[in-house]
């Protein structure tokens, strides 16, 4: 079974300061790593895609096949960054996602 | 174009009794999705839809959980009795086809007491 996971339930970084979401996953195939993002009172929405290779918000996420990670960066963190942003799998023919439990991101000003 | 539309926003339910939760999915989406997502966990899915068609439903509660989308759809979710570890948000999803981008719903939250 896929399993993805978020150490950091919540992190604190002020803004202007990088950020770092740690991901990792565990498959033994070629998963596609996604996260995604909730703005409070929005709904959860697509940030970036690994087979994308996109910069998303300023946002990248680098898959690390001899880690089996997948880290979301930031270099200079915005106060609009805010979120709960949870990494995600899928992989095996199924098209579902498996979740992380998400790490909640605040920006201190 | 709309985004995907759940209803009821909110339900409170005792334990043991029904409830239903409604999505209608973005227009000309043939794949549908029901997650479930427990206070402090990331959604887990339930139930998978390919047109009208279940795709995957592994992870589904068979014995107190039903989802049908008859007419390729709209899709309802049900529970059947409800249980106190059954409360949650229920989010529905979206994509044109499976492997694509899921748009996902606002989502429903229950609560059983």
């Amino acid at each position: 079974a896929q399993r993805v996971t978020q150490p950091e339930k919540l992190l604190s970084v002020f803004k202007g300061a990088p950020v770092e979401l740690k991901c990792n996953y565990s498959y033994s195939g070629s998963p596609e790593l996604f996260w995604y993002v909730q703005y409070s009172r929005q709904r959860l929405q697509l940030l970036l895609r690994h087979i994308s290779r996109e910069s998303i918000k300023g946002f990248t996420a680098d898959l690390n096949k001899g880690e089996t990670s997948f880290h979301l960066k930031k270099p200079f963190a915005q106060e609009e960054d805010s979120a709960m942003y949870y990494c995600a799998s899928r992989g095996g023919g199924a098209d579902g996602l498996t979740f992380g439990k998400g790490t909640h991101l605040i920006i201190q000003p | 174009e709309a985004g995907v539309a759940q209803s009821p926003r909110y339900k409170i339910i005792e334990k043991r009794q029904s409830v239903a939760f409604w999505c209608n999915p973005i227009s000309g989406h043939a794949t549908l999705y029901w997650y479930q997502q427990i206070l402090g966990q990331g959604p887990k899915l339930l139930i998978q839809f390919q047109n009208n068609g279940v795709v995957d439903d592994s992870q589904l509660p068979k014995d107190r959980f039903s989802a049908e989308r008859l007419k390729g759809v709209d899709s309802t979710l049900k529970i059947q009795p409800a249980k106190l570890e059954d409360s949650a948000v229920y989010l529905c999803a979206s994509s044109q086809q499976d492997q694509e981008t899921q748009y996902f719903g606002p989502g429903t939250r229950l609560l059983v007491l």
